[in-house]
């Protein structure tokens, strides 16, 4: 499979917890998106990778939510101390360099319960 | 107000008709246009993709782009029971930048 793959693709975690979701993008893929989608809504940004820098981050990842992409490969994604507020479906995308074209392609998602 | 406003649905269609999906939204800085389709519980799937105002037409589907009125078509013709899902637009400012998606519509095709 050559798609965007996650790991897992269900959580469910007690309040209080730390969890940490894996994304390996698509091969060559440079750029690394995090979204987060709750029931019945569209997704929302949450971060944004070029290689391995971290050049966007939205409001909505508080400080308990931190991403990485050590190597400009594969991303993970840290919430400390889950709330329930925090249980949704969360997505990564990727897209290829510049000059190969501009299109956003999904993950299945992992989607996390704070019970 | 949300930056990209879509009408939730359901919009519910015999097999065979022309589903017709919009889109609104706010922000004059978008340029680039994307469709996903979203089945339950799945990740996004990347359908069309326009820079722009005008058209685009890829096999049953046809994505429309007004940059005057900020208003944003998509239509699937020769609707299938496959075609069943939520749709969601997603604009962006500039290449490589953040998607911002609209609440998605969710279409229901019936055989």
């Amino acid at each position: 499979d050559t798609g965007v793959s996650q790991d897992p693709r269900h959580k469910i975690t007690k309040r209080g917890q730390n969890v940490t979701f894996r994304c390996d993008p698509i091969s060559e893929h440079n750029r690394l998106y995090w979204y987060r989608q709750t029931l019945g809504q569209g997704p929302e940004f949450l971060t944004y990778f070029q290689n391995e820098a971290q050049l966007e981050k939205s409001r909505l990842l508080s400080d308990r939510f931190s991403a990485e992409r050590p190597k400009g490969s594969f991303s993970t994604l840290e919430i400390q101390r889950t709330e329930q507020g925090d249980s949704a479906m969360y997505l990564c995308a990727s897209s290829p360099p510049f000059r190969s074209g501009d299109e956003a392609f999904f993950g299945q998602g992992t989607r996390l319960t704070v019970v | 107000q949300k930056e990209v406003e879509q009408d939730p649905g359901p919009l519910s269609v015999p097999e065979g008709a022309i589903v017709s999906l919009n889109c609104t939204y706010s922000n004059s800085a978008f340029q680039y246009f994307m469709w996903y389709r979203q089945y339950s519980r799945k990740g996004p799937e990347l359908l069309m993709y326009t820079y722009s105002s005008g058209n685009k037409e890829d096999g049953r589907f046809t994505a429309q782009v007004d940059k005057s009125s900020k208003y944003i078509s998509l239509f699937i013709r020769d609707s299938q029971p496959s075609d069943s899902a939520t749709y969601l637009c997603a604009p962006r400012r500039a290449a490589g930048n953040k998607l911002t998606f609209g609440g998605g519509t969710r279409v229901l095709v019936k055989p």
